[in-house]
């Protein structure tokens, strides 16, 4: 019984390309996270949304968008796929904003651009 | 700005040993702290969270939290090559910010 789920893992995609990649979380959690992992292993966070509601915005190019159409499920939209987007996105969800129990993270999704 | 910073490694530990991961954050008021495992491949899981100065344990693990020094560490007692991964640290600055992340250390156990 998957906690949060993340499709699809694998992504091989032309540079140029539209892509979507969707989160689910069954854990009854207010807030969801979008997180790039670079080669380096850094984690880097993206966007989060606590009840549907845009939270964090951090400094990412507007072709990654970012929809939650209920608080149990939180998708991210790539348009025109460059090089530099090939990395490991994860998503992951806590039970609010600020929680002192720490994050559940996906499995990942490893976009390669081509 | 607040920041999370470890040593990014490699610490080669011998099997059996204990391999000691450090970490130091910079926001004062920072009140909880994570360690995170993440194997080659996997996304991180949660293995200890602490939010009270001095030691919590479970298990072979044990996490230390300064914070006078501002410094949390995790121990691993009688390591094990199946320990081997790398380890994010994480701080949450306040009731309504997101965890901080290090860049995490990268374990290696030598059999």
């Amino acid at each position: 019984d998957t906690a949060v789920s993340q499709t699809p893992k694998y992504l091989v995609t032309q540079m140029g390309n539209d892509k979507s990649i969707k989160c689910e979380q069954n854990l009854g959690h207010d807030t969801m996270y979008w997180y790039k992992q670079d080669s380096k292993k850094f984690l880097k966070i993206m966007f989060s949304y606590n009840n549907k509601e845009l939270i964090i915005n951090e400094t990412v190019p507007n072709r990654f968008s970012p929809k939650s159409p209920d608080k149990a499920h939180l998708n991210l939209h790539i348009n025109s796929l460059e090089l530099g987007d090939s990395a490991v996105y994860f998503c992951a969800s806590s039970h609010r904003v600020g929680t002192p129990d720490g994050y559940t993270f996906g499995s990942g999704t490893r976009l390669t651009v081509v | 700005q607040k920041e999370v910073e470890q040593n990014s490694g490699p610490l080669s530990v011998p099997e059996g040993a204990i391999a000691s991961l450090n970490c130091t954050y910079s926001d004062r008021g920072s009140q909880s702290f994570f360690w995170y495992r993440q194997y080659s491949g996997k996304s991180p899981e949660l293995i200890m969270s602490i939010y009270s100065n001095g030691d919590k344990e479970d298990g072979r693990f044990t996490a230390q939290l300064n914070k006078a020094s501002q410094y949390v560490s995790l121990l691993i007692r009688d390591s094990q090559p199946s320990d081997s991964a790398t380890y994010l640290c994480a701080a949450l600055p306040g009731s309504n910010y997101q965890l901080i992340w290090g860049a995490g250390t990268k374990l290696i156990i030598k059999p």
